[in-house]
């Protein structure tokens, strides 16, 4: 079955360490992004790449880096400068202007 | 601006009972969709519906039905005999047809509880 993988489900840090949260999708997708959840503020969006090679801020994007050298992977890391980097992190894909298709979430927690 | 509103943060119902969660939306394009997703707690999200702005024929998927109200901006969907599997996240969501998915405006979320 297509989908998006995220992993892991739950991460744990400590303060000061950069942490990658991958990504992976087999749905061919071109567009790949990623959110972030904190209760009570819904989605925000923190990177995005219609393309591989190519990606662009969202709208919070300080304190993360992405990179897309292959369609399938969209990799975050959230460096020591994301100043609360605590939350709940979506990833999603879609094929042009179709509705976005989510992973699990990974669930980061920075002591 | 762009803006989704859902004004209920929580709702709490009673198995079988119907529901509706209210999504009121604000935009100065004349053409844009709005999408329901469902995030259950298992983490991911749902897509649900997708309405086109030019399309105001009310929908109804199984025990899911939507209201698009362009002239209240409003985009309203109802629960028919709720489950306790359809205690989930719900957002509405707001895009304009000229623009990619990274110009979704996404609602807070009504958080429904159904109980047995």
């Amino acid at each position: 079955d297509g989908g998006i993988t995220q992993s892991p489900k739950y991460l744990f840090r400590k303060e000061g360490q950069n942490v990658t949260l991958s990504c992976e999708q087999n749905l061919n997708h071109d567009a790949m992004y990623w959110y972030r959840q904190d209760p009570g503020q819904g989605l925000r969006l923190i990177y995005y790449s219609q393309i591989v090679n190519d990606f662009q801020k969202g709208d919070i994007a300080e304190g993360y880096s992405v990179s897309r050298e292959k369609k399938e992977s969209f990799p975050l890391t959230v460096t020591s400068a994301q100043k609360n980097p605590t939350a709940f992190y979506l990833c999603a894909s879609s094929l042009g202007d179709s509705p976005l298709h989510f992973g699990n979430g990974t669930r980061l927690t920075v002591t | 601006a762009q803006k989704v509103t859902q004004a209920q943060t929580e709702i709490s119902v009673v198995e079988k009972e119907d529901v509706t969660l209210d999504c009121v939306y604000e935009t100065r394009d004349t053409t844009y969709y709005l999408f329901w997703y469902k995030q259950p707690p298992s983490g991911e999200l749902v897509f649900l519906i997708r309405r086109n702005s030019f399309d105001e024929q009310n929908e109804i998927s199984g025990r899911y039905s939507w209201n698009f109200q362009k002239s209240t901006s409003s985009f309203n969907f109802t629960i028919t005999a709720s489950q306790v599997v359809d205690s989930a996240v719900y957002f509405c969501a707001l895009k304009n047809n000229a623009g990619n998915n990274r110009k979704l405006i996404w609602g807070l979320g009504t958080s429904l509880a159904v109980n047995p």
